[in-house]
């Protein structure tokens, strides 16, 4: 069964630092990989999405990722943290091929920001 | 678009009174999502539909939790009787056919 792993529940990041959160996928087949954002009260925003191509995939609010088949990972970037990022960070994965019925999200990780 | 409509957004009622959440979705996506968000489970798929009708219902808790889509723009997730384990946040998106969903923002329900 599909799985969907990231590993650090909590990142606290200096703002201006840069970012990095991972996620690590378990699937059959390379699957469709996105990254979601979640503030407080609100719901998931997609920030971006990887369904094949460049391996480098750029994003909104400055955000990129890179998927790394032979890691089975999709680590989610950015060179700069402003405090506005505070959120919960959602990796996604989903049958390539497939719709949004496969989705398997990681637990999140909960990203603060401090001045 | 206005994206996704969810009501109401927040939702307190007492134990063994029914509870309906409500959906619109994007128009012209084709597939329609229910799900749970709870600190101690994460994000859980309940149930979707593909055109109207449901595919996977096995996220579904219990009998007490049910699911239509009566058309294309309004979805309904119904609880009855609500128990206070059901408190929780409950999202609906939707999609079509890229595999991207797009969600609402979510109704809080607090079962006292």
């Amino acid at each position: 069964a599909q799985s969907v792993t990231q590993p650090d529940i909590h990142i606290t990041v200096s703002e201006g630092a840069s970012l990095e959160l991972r996620c690590n996928y378990s699937y059959g087949a390379t699957p469709y990989l996105f990254w979601y954002v979640q503030s407080p009260g609100q719901g998931l925003q997609l920030l971006l999405k990887y369904f094949s191509g460049d391996t480098l995939v750029q994003g909104i609010k400055g955000f990129e990722a890179e998927f790394k088949r032979s890691q089975s990972s999709f680590n989610l970037r950015k060179p700069s943290v402003h405090w506005s990022d505070a959120a919960e960070y959602f990796c996604a994965v989903a049958p390539r091929g497939g719709g949004a019925d496969g989705l398997t999200f990681g637990k999140g990780t909960h990203l603060i920001i401090q001045p | 678009d206005a994206g996704v409509i969810q009501s109401p957004r927040h939702e307190v009622t007492e134990m063994g009174q029914e509870v309906t959440l409500r959906c619109k979705p994007i128009s012209g996506h084709n597939s329609l999502f229910w799900y749970r968000q709870t600190m101690m489970r994460g994000l859980e798929l309940l149930i979707y539909f593909n055109n109207n009708v449901p595919i996977d219902d096995s996220g579904m808790p219990e009998d007490r939790f049910s699911a239509k889509m009566p058309n294309a723009s309004f979805s309904t997730l119904k609880i009855q009787p609500s128990e206070p384990r059901d408190s929780a946040v409950y999202f609906c998106a939707s999609s079509y056919r890229t595999g991207e969903a797009f969600f609402g923002q979510g109704t809080r329900l607090t079962v006292v």
